[in-house]
Order: C-alpha cells, then sequence, then structure tokens
C-alpha cells in the first residue's frame, strides 16, 4: 500500500490568487494523477504528473490553469491559478505503485474560493 | 473503456448482505471490472477487482456473470462504516493507468 499526505487539508481563497497543493507519498511510486471532485459530482481526471516531464492533461484542463510539478518518484504539486468561484471543489492526489493495479487517494483538499 | 450503469443508490440493514450490482454490457476481453468506495470526506478506496473469474478478499466477494456483462459487489455483513458510495469501473489493464469514475451507487447501511 501507499501512504498519501495531502497539504492543505482545506482551504478558503480570495478571487484571482492561486493555491498550491502538495501530495508526498511514503514510497517511491511509478503513477501519480490529480482528481477534482466539484460539489456533489462525481471525480474527474485532471492529468498525469509526469516525473522528470510536462503533465498529461485530460481534455477541458490546461496547463496555465492547473501547473503540475513532479520532482521526483514521491512528490507531487497541483496549482490552481487564478481562481474563480467555479474552482470550489475538493482535489485529490492518487498514486498507483509497481506492484498492481491498485490506485491509493489522498484525502483530498477541501478548496473554497470567495 | 467501457461504460458502467449502477443504481443511484441503495439501502441494507445492518449485518445484512449488501449485494451492489453494475451493467457493463459493452466490456470487451481485456477490461478489468474494478470496485472503489468513497466514504464521505474521503478519497476513493480500492474494494477489488476481477476479469473473469469470481474474486474474494476480506472487504468484499466480487460475482462478475459469465458474458462479463454485469456483476455484483457482495458485503457480506453490512456494517454502518460501509456506508459510501460505491463506484464500478471498467479498465483495461497497462501502463498508462488511468481511472473513469461514473455517479456510483450510494449505499446506506441502516441500522
Amino acid at each position: 500500500s501507499a501512504v498519501i499526505s495531502q497539504k492543505p487539508s482545506r482551504d478558503i481563497c480570495q478571487r484571482g490568487t492561486s493555491l498550491t497543493i502538495q501530495c508526498q507519498v511514503d514510497s517511491q511510486v511509478t503513477m501519480m494523477f490529480w482528481y477534482r471532485q466539484q460539489p456533489g459530482q462525481s471525480l474527474t481526471l485532471i492529468a498525469t504528473a509526469n516525473q522528470g516531464s510536462e503533465a498529461t492533461y485530460e481534455s477541458g484542463f490546461v496547463i496555465d490553469k492547473f501547473p503540475i510539478s513532479r520532482p521526483n518518484l514521491t512528490f507531487s504539486t497541483l496549482t490552481v491559478s487564478n481562481m474563480s468561484p467555479e474552482d470550489s471543489s475538493i482535489y485529490l492526489c492518487s498514486v498507483r505503485t509497481d506492484l498492481n493495479e491498485k490506485l491509493f487517494f489522498g484525502s483530498g483538499t477541501q478548496l473554497s474560493v470567495l | 473503456d467501457a461504460k458502467t450503469t449502477q443504481p443511484p443508490s441503495m439501502d441494507c440493514a445492518e449485518g445484512r448482505a449488501a449485494n451492489l450490482p453494475c451493467n457493463h454490457s459493452t466490456i470487451s476481453g481485456n477490461e478489468y471490472v474494478y470496485w472503489y468506495r468513497q466514504i464521505h470526506s474521503q478519497g476513493p478506496q480500492y474494494i477489488i477487482h476481477g476479469l473473469k473469474n469470481n474474486e474474494t478478499n476480506e472487504m468484499a466477494s466480487l460475482i462478475i456473470t459469465e458474458d462479463r456483462k454485469s456483476s455484483t459487489l457482495i458485503l457480506p455483513h453490512a456494517t454502518l462504516r460501509d456506508t459510501a458510495v460505491y463506484y464500478c469501473i471498467v479498465k483495461s489493464g497497462g501502463s498508462n493507468y488511468k481511472l473513469t469514475f461514473g455517479k456510483g451507487t450510494l449505499l446506506t447501511v441502516n441500522p
């Protein structure tokens, strides 16, 4: 298994500002993902965080809005830029370990934009 | 990846078996059936997955029909802590591992 620590767990931000969310894993993992869960909705994949290269974004998500870093095999950040109230969501980090097909999820970051 | 259909909600009495159905009629031969659940205010948690044979682990059993067009997740003795949204996901294996979540089934376990 993998233990994932996400910070912050929640934040309230002003419109137009940016927030960086950190995801730290207790072991090296092959793949890391970022998901968004809007209020009352299911999870939507934002991007795959690639170690040492640019993230791979899903349709509807762009790097300028959601820049992602992954400097090593245990850490990644997601920035939500120039925030608006529509960005109010839970943002979740997810990882896949080498050994199996399971995905492990962090507990999420609850973001509210005023 | 094949699409799945689940009932939006189900109720179950505490201590009884909870049987959660999932239809995946367009599943292809190399696609697995995965189940995850999301307890309120937590990230999703892996439960079980299978290809064609029935599977059992410490959390649940997965029954896949012979034609693989549907499956059932069984929680043998549901507890109040099993109240969650349960997601059935069909996904092929491979290196580019992405999960597409549908709306899932909200299972409410009642005392």
